[in-house]
């Protein structure tokens, strides 16, 4: 079964700052299909990023994403008061003996 | 624009069912998969399944295999979960979100999500 593994936990930043997030995947995947979602507090999750490093309609150029293999991230380059909240990684099109798709657990980013 | 409205919130009693719907719009209905995924508190996303808005066909994660139904209504460009004998560890909140399946396979992550339903399960 693949996992995703986020980290850091938590990340406690300042507005400007660079924000950098790791999703590690327990398997060799094909890096395309590797999604990152933002979630706020009392809101359903926003897509952000398709196929590990394509924006998402809408989203700003400030989010940027790399990665294959095994290793993803998502970077923010400068933070915004509107960035605060928790970020999530999705690898989606599993094929059996795994699921179709898996979360991790999520990244917290907070205020300093 | 495309908004998917899910049903509100709902407080069942342990053995129960309960039933979520997720009414979509601004686009056609029959062309993406409606997923259902839920957030206990404090917890991680969890996929649940899909249904096939076309054809009607679902795919249920092993976790809700007995428990979940996925249906959907055509006409009223609804999907529905059901879930049964409901139990403490599903309270959480639920979100149907829109994909693209091809052959069984997700193709696209989730592009749009409902609102959430909350189901809280209390004695």
């Amino acid at each position: 079964e693949i996992v995703l593994t986020q980290s850091p936990g938590t990340l406690s930043l300042s507005p400007g700052d660079r924000a950098t997030f790791s999703c590690r995947v327990s398997q060799n995947i094909r890096g395309s299909y590797l999604a990152w979602y933002q979630q706020k507090p009392g809101q359903a999750p926003r897509l952000l990023l398709d196929g590990a490093s394509t924006r998402a309609t809408g989203i700003p150029d400030r989010f940027s994403g790399s990665g294959s293999g095994t290793d993803s991230t998502l970077t923010i380059s400068r933070l915004e008061p509107e960035d605060f909240a928790v970020y999530y990684c999705q690898h989606y099109g599993g094929t059996p003996p795994s699921p179709p798709t898996t979360f991790g657990q999520g990244t917290r980013l907070e205020i300093k | 624009q495309v908004q998917l409205v899910q049903s509100g919130a709902e407080v069942k009693k342990p053995g129960a069912s309960v039933i979520v719907s997720c009414k979509a719009s601004g686009y056609t209905f029959s062309r993406y998969a409606l997923h259902w995924v839920r957030q206990a508190p404090g917890q991680r996303l969890e996929w649940m399944g899909w249904v096939n808005t076309d054809d009607g066909n679902t795919k249920i994660s092993e976790r809700f295999q007995g428990r979940v139904t996925f249906t959907r209504d055509t006409s009223a460009s609804t999907a529905y979960m059901e879930l049964s004998k409901l139990r403490s560890e599903d309270t959480a909140t639920y979100y149907c979100a829109r994909g693209y399946t091809i052959f069984g396979l997700i193709t696209r992550p989730f592009d749009f999500w409902g609102q959430g339903t909350l189901i809280t399960v209390s004695s």
